[in-house]
């Protein structure tokens, strides 16, 4: 089964700041990687996707950035972050959804202050 | 593109009640439906999705739901709950992205709140 890896666990940074988030993935192999954002009260909003290394689709317009530099391997990036970036950012993974739907990391709690 | 309406922001029940958590989608196409589970500060778990075949479906720690198509909705109810059961739960339906490449939609969240 996969399992994935994400750290930190919480995180607080200053405005301005660079952002790099880290998610790994072990168990299976050529996933597709998912990174979503869950602010309060607004649920989970997909930020980005990526069929395959290299690959990054973007949902939405935003002060955030994907990378896919290894197969297992998803990190999410800001140059300077912002305010409205605070909230709980999960990475998922899915290997044929319709039979396992998506695995979840942790999550990371990123505060900008 | 896919759409899932939770209706309920918030259902607080007492122990050993029932529950039903509504959750209604819009579609034009098959659908594949998806209920999570998500525990404070943690990801989320899957309890239990519907593919095809018998409408009603059961899933982890005594839930289930019933895939109604006439009414677009995938309601989801566990008989008697726990404490153990308070936690936040979303309702999410497939998107095909091209070839088997797929994404799911999530709703806003239910957040349930067992009491003694």
């Amino acid at each position: 089964s996969q399992t994935i890896h994400q750290w930190p666990a919480t995180l607080v940074q200053p405005v301005g700041s660079p952002l790099s988030l880290e998610c790994t993935v072990e168990g299976t192999s050529n996933p597709n990687l998912y990174w979503y954002r869950q602010a309060a009260g607004r649920g989970l909003q997909l930020l980005f996707y990526s069929v395959g290394i290299g690959q990054i689709s973007s949902e939405v317009p935003q002060n955030l950035s994907a990378s896919r530099p290894q197969d297992r391997q998803f990190i999410l990036s800001s140059k300077k972050l912002l305010l409205s970036d605070s909230g709980f950012y999960l990475c998922a993974s899915s290997r044929q959804i319709l039979t396992y739907g998506y695995t979840f990391g942790s999550g990371t709690r990123l505060t900008v202050v | 593109a896919q759409s899932v309406t939770q209706l309920d922001s918030q259902v607080p029940v007492f122990e050993e009640a029932p529950v039903e958590l509504r959750c209604n989608y819009s579609s034009s196409v098959s659908v594949y439906l998806f209920w999570y589970v998500q525990y404070p500060n943690q990801g989320l778990q899957l309890l239990l999705k519907y593919l095809s075949g018998s409408t009603l479906v059961k899933g982890i720690n005594g839930f289930e739901a019933e895939f109604n198509k006439s009414q677009t909705s995938f309601h989801l109810r566990k008989p008697s709950v726990h404490i153990s059961d308070t936690a936040e739960y979303f309702c999410a339906v497939s998107d095909e992205d091209g070839g088997s490449n797929y994404k799911l939609t999530f709703g806003k969240g239910t957040l349930l709140t067992v009491n003694p």
